[in-house]
């Protein structure tokens, strides 16, 4: 199985802070990885998949980027519905695995 | 819009089998290329995808869980049904079932997600 391995694990920032979060995997994935943004009580949420491609109606405030096992993700200025866990998924083999999570919270 | 909702048991105990069934709106369990996946979420713990089962039928499973899981779909009703067979306690986790939608070979994701069921597997 490929690892996932983000960091931080969690996060405290401010409203219009930069904030990025990095996602290292096992092997090389090139560049099939997945961001989701959970809230609590809700579902994952897809934010960006391709490593850099943003789904439709996401922000342009949230963006991707990396390949082979380096990848982040970067909010450019967190807005307060931005405080939420992200995690990271590769789709490159089976079976699929998600990053453990980073909780982003106000400080 | 399209929507994916879980429904099943909330309480199990440890032997018993888990049957969850995925109602789905919005697309048709047809359609080339798409897909419906399920992945569950232990209590603070990281998501982990369990099944997965294609347009065509061909299903796909997590290693870890090959022998105790089934997935299968009624494209007539429009559903996905999961089961879990010999639950134990540290199958208790919230389970989602999400679209897997792909472009090309290798890029898949899955959106949309249900909002999860909450199962606990307690004697």
């Amino acid at each position: 199985d490929i690892q996932m391995t983000q960091s931080p694990s969690s996060l405290s920032a401010s409203v219009g802070d930069r904030v990025t979060i990095t996602c290292r995997t096992s092997q090389n994935i090139r560049n099939y990885l997945n961001w989701y943004q959970q809230k609590p009580g809700k579902a994952p949420q897809l934010l960006i998949y391709a490593a850099s491609t943003l789904q439709s109606e996401v922000p342009p405030r949230f963006s991707g980027n990396g390949s082979g096992t380096d990848f982040a993700l970067t909010i450019s200025s967190l807005q307060p519905e931005d405080f939420a866990t992200y995690c990271c998924q590769q789709s490159y083999s089976r079976p699929y695995t998600f990053g453990q999570g980073t909780k982003l919270e106000i400080k | 819009q399209i929507t994916l909702t879980e429904s099943g048991p909330t309480l199990l105990k440890p032997t018993q089998t888990l049957t969850l069934t995925c109602s789905v709106s919005g697309f048709s369990l047809n359609t080339s290329g798409l897909g419906v996946g399920w992945i569950r979420q232990p209590p603070g713990k990281a998501l982990e995808w369990l099944a997965l089962i294609y347009w065509d039928d061909d299903e796909r499973y997590s290693p870890s869980l090959k022998n105790r899981l089934s997935i299968t779909k009624d494209t007539s009703r429009n559903q996905v049904v999961l089961t879990l067979t010999n639950m134990d306690p540290l199958d208790t986790a919230i389970y989602y079932c999400a679209r897997r939608k792909s472009s090309g070979i290798y890029y898949n994701w899955f959106d949309p997600w249900g909002q999860g069921t909450l199962v606990t597997v307690s004697s």
